[in-house]
């Protein structure tokens, strides 16, 4: 069984400043990492996601995650937010066979200062 | 293409009452998933469809909920009897096939207050 674990359940920070929202997931089986943003009252958005190959992941709009098996970590980050960026954000994690079920951490609210 | 949908947005209900909530995924997604997501939390998934056979409903509680998803398309998920604990949102999701590499697609949510 795989399980995702959100070390932060807030982030504060100023508009233009980086932020790091970290990820830590627990698998006995290889895994595909997802990280999804939800807006205030909208779905789930998929931002990025890891399947294979490079560890290091981009989003169109900025964002970056970087998979590290040895440290069963998918941190998110970003070296510059905007205030459009203040959303909740959430890891994910499947097995890499074909149940495709995601399994979410609990959670991050990133809060964009002005 | 046209996305995840599901109505109604919004419904509040007394407890002990019956509710259902429907989703239509995007044509041609052969598998359904509907996620709860409680205030503060994760979404927790509650059963997957892969066109109308059911692949995964482990985590739904079958004494009060169900979910159908009749010729393979749009699927209906009930609770009945409601419990306050019920108040959440429900999430529908497709994907094209079954696996994580194929992407979820959410809809909007069903947001369910439960008095």
């Amino acid at each position: 069984a795989q399980s995702v674990t959100q070390l932060d359940s807030q982030v504060p920070v100023f508009e233009e400043a980086p932020v790091e929202l970290r990820c830590n997931y627990s698998s006995s089986v290889s895994v595909y990492l997802f990280w999804y943003v939800q807006y205030p009252n909208q779905g789930l958005q998929l931002l990025l996601k890891y399947l294979s190959g490079s560890t290091l992941v981009e989003s169109i709009n900025g964002f970056e995650a970087e998979f590290n098996k040895s440290q069963t970590s998918f941190h998110l980050r970003k070296p510059s937010v905007h205030i459009s960026d203040t959303a909740e954000y959430f890891c994910a994690v499947s097995d890499s066979g074909n149940t495709g079920k995601l399994i979410f951490g609990q959670g991050t609210t990133l809060q964009v200062k002005p | 293409e046209a996305g995840v949908a599901q109505s109604p947005r919004y419904k509040i209900i007394e407890k002990r009452q019956s509710v259902a909530f429907w989703c239509n995924p995007i044509s041609g997604h052969a598998t359904l998933y509907w996620y709860q997501q409680i205030l503060g939390q994760g979404p927790k998934l509650l059963i997957q469809f892969q066109n109308n056979g059911v692949v995964d409903d482990s985590q739904l509680p079958k004494d009060r909920f169900s979910a159908e998803r009749l010729k393979g398309v749009d699927s209906t998920l009930k609770i009945q009897p409601a419990k306050l604990e019920d108040s959440a949102v429900y999430l529908c999701a497709s994907s094209f096939a079954g696996g994580g590499g194929y992407g979820y697609t959410f809809g909007s949510g069903t947001r369910l207050t439960v008095v």
